[in-house]
């Protein structure tokens, strides 16, 4: 069965940082492409990036909103994705969604990330 | 900034049949865009339905299909049940870095 279990979340100050975690299990993690995905309170989705798997060089992409401030990677020994968000806006309260693939296939539950003075 | 587009709303009857679509403001929606689709119920997690345009995931109801409608992806519901009520995002992954990008999402009621 897959599990994705996001955590790392909490409030956090404008100009702020935050590291998430997303603990994955019940598919093979390492050759998987993983994708952040955020959802602001009462919007709709919204794609933050991906990381390629190692074997396709580990590559990440972002959307525009966030490059520069924010950075995916992944420790495949643990199972386990990261999002470093430095330079926190109000903009990115949001429940934050780990899920693999270009499928989307699988979610967990989120976590939530309040940036707020 | 690249904007996809849905149908703000669409109100069904029960054993009806809804097309939502799903257009990018980059031109014209082809499979390179590997269209996704995703059913979202209040205060629930997104479910994936449809990916790489027609492609069901093992849990889709037969009733849910996806295809390319003039330019646009697109997503059909035929025999709508009253537990399709939900919001239905698409994403399309442009460029050659595959970079996604959610649609503005349709909210369908089954009135």
């Amino acid at each position: 069965e897959v599990q994705l279990v996001e955590s790392g979340g909490g409030l956090v100050k404008p100009g702020g940082s935050l590291r998430l975690s997303c603990a994955a299990s019940g598919f093979t993690f390492s050759n998987a492409w993983m994708n952040w995905v955020r959802q602001a309170p009462g919007k709709g989705l919204e794609w933050v990036g991906r990381i390629k798997s190692k074997r396709d060089a580990g590559a990440t992409e972002y959307t525009a909103p966030v490059k520069g401030r924010f950075t995916i990677s992944r420790d495949d020994s643990k199972d386990t994705l990261y999002l470093q968000m430095n330079s926190l806006k109000t903009e990115d309260t949001a429940v934050y969604y780990c899920t693999p693939d270009r499928a989307l296939s699988y979610w967990g539950q989120g976590s939530l990330v309040t940036v707020s003075s | 900034q690249t904007v996809v587009t849905q149908e703000p709303s669409l109100t069904v009857s029960p054993g009806g049949t809804v097309t939502l679509t799903c257009a990018s403001s980059t031109g014209a929606v082809t499979s390179d865009f590997y269209p996704n689709w995703l059913q979202q119920k209040p205060g629930q997690v997104p479910r994936a339905l449809i990916y790489s345009t027609s492609n069901k995931h093992s849990w889709t109801p037969a009733r849910f299909s996806g295809s390319l409608l003039g330019g646009k992806a697109a997503l059909t519901v035929s025999g709508v049940q009253p537990e399709d009520e939900a919001e239905y995002y698409c994403l399309l992954y442009h460029g050659a870095a595959q970079v996604g990008v959610f649609g503005t999402g349709t909210k369908v009621t089954v009135l």
